[in-house]
This record gives structure tokens, sequence and C-alpha cells, in this order.
């Protein structure tokens, strides 16, 4: 089945210590999204690709990151990690209209 | 700018009974509206969405959703509700007309149905 894979489902990181989330479609969509979800709050647009185009969200903090080497995956980086960055990514597929599938989250956990 | 409420944090009913879902959104020119569902530690699956068309859309699980451009709304429904049914449900609103993708999601609200 076409899907949207993350990986891992849980993640556990240190203070500082960097950590990448990645995320897979089989759905050869154009748009992929991160979302960083708190709490069952509303989902937070980190930034988006369509296909190579980089839409970074003005409020998104400079110690987010992403890389989409191709089509298919898609990377979150964060290269310092704080206690307030523990929260559920959320990572989306698209085409153009809008309709998006999502995987089944990463939670990460910052002791 | 856009912008979209849910006024309801939850929502309570019984089982077998109608649920209604409220939704209101702002937006500048014309939207793609969408429901989304979220069961616990799960990433959010699509319902329904209106992009053009007929006011009234029908989803997955027997859910439909009513476009009222007049009052900015898009209500979700559903004629009976399920015990399954008992979920985060969150609504969003995106431009049709700019090319971007950046999509408003509601503050959600969580559904209690009850056997």
């Amino acid at each position: 089945d076409a899907m949207v894979i993350q990986n891992p489902r849980y993640q556990v990181t240190q203070f500082g210590k960097p950590v990448t989330l990645s995320c897979s479609q089989t759905l050869n969509h154009n748009v992929m999204y991160w979302y960083q979800q708190k709490s069952s709050q509303a989902p937070k647009l980190l930034f988006h690709y369509y296909d190579k185009d980089f839409n970074n969200e003005a409020d998104t903090p400079d110690n987010f990151q992403s890389r989409r080497p191709n089509t298919s995956f898609c990377f979150l980086d964060i290269r310092s990690p704080g206690l307030g960055d523990a929260a559920m990514y959320l990572c989306a597929t698209s085409r153009v209209e809008g309709t998006q599938n999502f995987g089944p989250g990463t939670r990460l956990l910052v002791l | 700018a856009q912008s979209v409420a849910q006024p309801e944090d939850q929502v309570n009913v019984a089982e077998g009974n109608p649920l209604t879902v409220k939704c209101t959104y702002s937006v500048s020119g014309n939207p793609y509206l969408f429901w989304y569902v979220q069961y616990p530690n799960r990433g959010l699956q699509f319902l329904l969405k209106y992009i053009t068309g007929d006011n009234l859309v029908k989803g997955s699980y027997g859910f439909e959703a009513e476009f009222n451009k007049s009052q900015t709304s898009f209500h979700l429904k559903k004629p009976s509700a399920l015990v399954s049914d008992s979920a985060l449900y969150f609504c969003a609103v995106r431009r049709a007309d700019t090319g971007g993708f950046k999509t408003i999601f509601g503050a959600g609200t969580r559904l209690f149905v009850k056997a």
C-alpha cells in the first residue's frame, strides 16, 4: 500500500545532542511537510518542500533544519534539542491540490 | 491571513445520536477546507474536503460536512455516532488561489461518544 513512513516511532535524545528524524513516502507526491504537535494541540507547520523548493515558516526556530535528497525522503534535523522541543513530529505529503497524507509520527523525548 | 476556529474543545454525544463538530474559517479568496481525525499516538487521517462544487461533501466513515460561504463555516456531521468515532478532530483551511501549500489547522475538538 502507498504510504508515509516515519522512523523511528519514538526517539529519545539528550539535551543539546543533535537528532535526525526521517520520513519516506511511496505516494510520489510533490509536497512534503514537517509539523510539530504538542499535547494534542493543532499541528504547527515547520516547513515544507514543493519538489526541491524549500519553504520555511517565519517562526520556525533556526535549530530546526530539513533536507530532501530526493522525492521519496525528507529529514528533520534538530541541531541542539531543548526540553521545549519534546513533541510529536508529523510528516505529511500531498499533491498540488493539498489533501495531506500523514505518517504515524515520531514522538521525541528530550532528557 | 488565514485562521480556523473550532469553538468547542470537547463534544459529548450518546451512541446512535447525531453529532456536529463546528468549524469556522477566515481566508482571503476561495478556501480549500479539510477535516482530519486523529486517534491517540497516531498521525492525522483525512476525512473529507471541500474544493469546489456541491456544498455538501461526504467523506469516510459516514461523515459529511457542509460548506456555508455566507457563514464561513464547514461543520462536520454524522447522522448516527459510534463509540469508535471518539477521537480528536481537526478542521483545516488553505487558500485556493495562491499556489502556496500552507494549511492552517484549528485547535481541535475532542469527540466523546458514550455507549
